[in-house]
């Protein structure tokens, strides 16, 4: 079991870039998993945004590909989300996740993003 | 798209009492893929059951996972005041990955 923090702005305007990193502590991020950003809103419920393998391979939601990109540092034990062009649709809490056998085992507790100018 | 379908939206139940939570799956779903989460307000998901009725560790035995075709089922039997969630169940697929139902909201009679 490892430990996830997610931090980042809680408050970005409409057309900025939303950015986010996850830090992981209790194990190492080259050890193998995939590490995933979901995101909470009232609208929209729980959607899986994409994944990130410490290799540096990633696969992404299909509705959201266009804007996305996540990133791996393997230095800092972290990696990140960038999500371009937000708008108020956007807003939600942001968490990272990880695990196996297709499911999410750890959570991040979460990060409340708001869009608004 | 595979669409998870949760059913009902709303259960309301008392201590002690069994619930029975259903999703169904609109396309077919390897057992292999499917989840079950609860979640408290304000707290992330906590993952209950993975591979459709593997129970994660620390998940007391009073929930259970089961699968009969496209509509997948979360038992909890006996329940207790800390059980009183939303649950949500979630798949893999290969062309959308991994996708969620909309929730059942547990609720104390």
């Amino acid at each position: 079991q490892v430990q996830l923090q997610e931090s980042g702005p809680g408050l970005v305007k409409p057309s900025e870039t939303l950015s986010l990193t996850c830090a992981v502590s209790g194990g190492s991020i080259s050890r193998g998993n995939w590490w995933s950003w979901v995101r909470q809103s009232p609208g929209k419920g729980l959607e899986w945004i994409g994944e990130i393998h410490q290799s540096g391979s990633t696969n992404y939601n299909p509705s959201l590909k266009s804007r996305v990109t996540i990133l791996v540092d393997k230095s800092k034990n972290q990696f990140s989300l960038n999500l371009r062009s937000v708008t108020a649709a956007d807003t939600a809490v942001y968490y990272c996740a990880t695990g196996h056998s297709y499911a999410w085992f750890d959570w991040g507790q979460g990060s409340l993003v708001t869009v608004s100018s | 798209e595979i669409v998870l379908t949760q059913s009902p939206g709303t259960l309301s139940l008392s201590p002690g009492e069994r619930a029975t939570l259903s999703c169904r799956a609109s396309q077919t779903v390897s057992s292999n893929f499917l989840a079950w989460y609860q979640q408290k307000p304000g707290q992330a998901p906590r993952l209950l059951i993975y591979g459709a009725s593997s129970r994660a560790t620390g998940i007391p035995d009073r929930f259970s996972g089961s699968v009969s075709g496209t509509d997948f089922t979360l038992t909890i039997n006996r329940l207790e005041p800390e059980d009183f969630a939303v649950y949500f169940c979630q798949q893999y697929g290969r062309s959308t990955l991994y996708t969620f139902g909309q929730g059942t909201k547990l609720g104390i009679k």
